[in-house]
């Protein structure tokens, strides 16, 4: 079974500009959630998508959105870029047995 | 203010050492569970606890519930450099997964 595949691995991008990052989760998981993480604050939860409908969201301004398609894909995007988004963003395939993460974007805001 | 707090947050040991590593709350949780992340990858699940008191191994990780289900703790027994990493607790509270801060694991050889 494949694994949780995110795309791209790594991002440049400047400030005012805005970025979509993509996240195939496991076949079968209906749930995808997406973080940041810095070395600062840790994994921060954004949201959650289930069968196309932000189940969950965290506490960040409405720069950040996501969706879901029905095949379970997720995207994310963050519209008019800061330097503080530069960060590692996780997505995460959720089951009852536990989440399984895929190994990020590095997004580096200049 | 975390919901979950991880001490220590850095902890470097030499190989061969015991350490133990502690998930607090004031929150009951229905379960915790407690992630590994290796630098440029994602966390990886190590283990689900459930019940109240429960105890679980992996290999040389100890991982228990609190009986109050309120807090959990890690124990590594003879830690070994492939032990290095972040180490990480995580609940759902109202069905979203949250971390604690993560515990910074270095085991020197």
């Amino acid at each position: 079974k494949a694994g949780v595949t995110q795309t791209p691995r790594y991002l440049i991008k400047t400030r005012g500009q805005q970025v979509t990052l993509s996240c195939s989760p496991i076949s079968g998981h209906r749930s995808v959630s997406w973080y940041q993480q810095t070395p600062g604050q840790g994994l921060q939860f954004l949201f959650e998508y289930f069968s196309e409908t932000q189940r969950n969201k965290g506490n960040f301004p409405g720069r950040f959105s996501g969706r879901q398609f029905s095949n379970s894909r997720s995207e994310m995007n963050v519209s008019t870029l800061e330097l503080g988004d530069s960060a590692l963003y996780l997505c995460a395939s959720r089951s009852d047995s536990g989440a399984f993460f895929g190994q990020g974007t590095r997004l580096t805001v200049v | 203010t975390q919901l979950l707090e991880q001490s220590p947050q850095f902890l470097s040991i030499q190989e061969g050492e015991n350490l133990t590593v502690y998930c607090n709350s004031s929150s009951v949780f229905s379960s915790l569970q407690w992630y590994r992340q290796e630098p440029g990858e994602g966390p990886v699940l190590l283990v689900t606890v459930v019940t109240g008191g429960e105890v679980k191994k992996l290999k040389r990780l100890t991982f228990q519930f609190g009986d109050a289900r309120k807090d959990s703790s890690l124990h590594i027994t003879a830690a070994q450099p492939g032990d290095t990493g972040l180490y990480l607790c995580a609940g759902a509270p109202g069905g979203k997964l949250i971390f604690g801060q993560g515990t910074e694991l270095s085991v020197k050889p």
